[in-house]
């Protein structure tokens, strides 16, 4: 089993949807979750950080972890055709901030 | 307001030369790590370093690839000897000294092209 595990759509939806997109984790030593955004060609940008169950919401994102279950979620609402890119996952187990463990990325097109 | 810098943003080797990736981490930044995204695959870590010190070489492949990170100057990435399954995205992030809590950013990448 790997340890993270993400679907890799790819996900199309239409402006204004919202969007859910979802990973499992096997190891319950994890203590830290990410969401990053890719762009093609471009590098992983952070959007989301948090490290207790429950819910984290900045503006039209809310990350949501569910430790008992090993499933982690991003929310997109009011999507737009901006927010079209490749959605990964990552986790650690703390202590350190590097050897974060990526899902393999959601691809998300959203259409006009 | 610089972030992370990684060059060349692309570079192109015939098998069995040497590959160097460059890496200037973000300002107030003293942790290095590298990764590497195959197509098709998620990123996977290489290695974790602080000025003059490898902390964690785990994701590095025992053979032909190195990593610094000098007291002056930019983190390295050397890959000796490259081979077609070299070729890939090599990404650079940095995050503040430790305790800081501060999750990783990371650069736009190298994308490696062995031919």
């Amino acid at each position: 089993q790997k340890e993270v595990e993400q679907d890799p759509g790819p996900l199309s939806v239409p402006e204004g949807a919202i969007v859910s997109l979802n990973c499992t984790y096997s190891n319950s030593a994890f203590q830290y979750f990410m969401w990053y955004r890719q762009y093609s060609r471009k590098g992983p940008e952070l959007l989301m950080y948090t490290y207790s169950s429950g819910n984290k919401e900045d503006g039209r994102f809310t990350a949501q972890v569910d430790k008992s279950s090993k499933y982690i979620s991003l929310f997109i609402r009011d999507s737009q055709p901006s927010d079209s890119a490749t959605y990964l996952c990552a986790v650690n187990y703390g202590g350190s901030q590097g050897n974060l463990i990526f899902g393999k990325g959601t691809k998300l097109s959203v259409k006009p | 307001n610089a972030g992370v810098m990684q060059n060349p943003r692309h570079l192109v080797r015939r098998r069995g030369q040497e590959a160097r990736l460059r890496c200037s981490p973000m300002k107030g930044h003293s942790h290095v790590y590298w990764y590497r995204q195959l197509p098709e695959e998620g990123l996977k870590f290489m290695v974790y370093l602080q000025k003059e010190n490898i902390i964690d070489e785990s994701g590095m492949p025992k053979e032909r690839f190195s990593a610094e990170f000098p007291k002056e100057g930019p983190s390295i990435l050397r890959i000796q000897q490259v081979v077609r399954g070299d070729s890939a995205a090599y990404f650079c992030a940095s995050s503040p000294p430790r305790g800081r809590n501060s999750p990783l950013h990371f650069g736009n990448g190298t994308r490696l092209t062995v031919t």
